[in-house]
């Protein structure tokens, strides 16, 4: 069976861009979770959507948004890029959320130059 | 509120010999999850284990092994018999038990298995 599954790889943007990631949950998973890796530091939550309703959202400004797909794929936005947004932007799912164990995709690589 | 530290940046230590990675953990509420995390330099966090608050039992699976002390916020983890496939960074991680997925993250510890 397929893992978690993220697009793209890697991404250049320039300040003040949009970025659109993208996730796509394994199979049967209806919990889809995000995180940012800035590099040398743990990942930090952002968001996390059950059933295409937001369950949880860390702190993380208004430019970042996301949304759930009724397939329960998933897409994190970035408005209005900053330097500090370059990261790994890691994608998780989970079967339903709460204590079970979250499958994490590769990673997106985000650079803002 | 949540905090995960790994006191530890960086380890070192030759091939064969045994290493143990340190968590300390930091919540008020009384039921809540411990992972540990691998991630190679592939970026991809590969899970390895989850303990919940009411269940101290130290485990071990195969060269890995965890133990869990609740009395002094614990939750450390060492190889056995150490191999280069073993080089990550390892992350240390917390979820309370409030039905979403908000793990909080330690910064991690960079261990090299040097051969």
């Amino acid at each position: 069976d397929a893992g978690v599954t993220q697009s793209p790889t890697h991404l250049i943007k320039t300040r003040g861009q949009h970025v659109t990631l993208r996730c796509s949950p394994i199979s049967g998973h209806k919990s889809v979770s995000w995180y940012q890796q800035v590099l040398g530091q743990g990942p930090q939550f952002i968001f996390q959507y059950y059933e295409k309703e937001e369950r949880g959202r860390g702190n993380f400004p208004d430019r970042f948004s996301a949304r759930q797909f009724p397939n329960y794929s998933s897409e994190l936005n970035v408005n209005a890029l900053l330097l500090g947004d370059s990261a790994l932007y890691l994608c998780a799912s989970s079967w339903e959320g709460g204590s079970n164990e979250q499958f994490f995709g590769p990673g997106t690589r985000l650079t803002v130059l | 509120a949540q905090k995960v530290t790994q006191a530890q940046t960086e380890i070192s230590v030759v091939e064969k010999e045994d290493v143990t990675l340190d968590c300390v953990y930091e919540t008020r509420d009384t039921t809540y999850y411990l992972f540990w995390y691998k991630q190679p330099p592939s970026g991809e966090l590969v899970f390895l284990i989850r303990r919940n608050s009411f269940d101290e039992q130290n485990e071990i699976s195969g060269r890995y092994s965890w133990n869990f002390q609740k009395s002094t916020s614990s939750f450390n983890f060492t190889i056995t018999a150490s191999q280069v496939v073993d080089s990550a960074v390892y992350f240390c991680a917390l979820l309370p038990d409030f039905g979403n997925e908000k793990l909080t993250f330690g910064t991690g510890t960079r261990l090299t298995i040097i051969p």
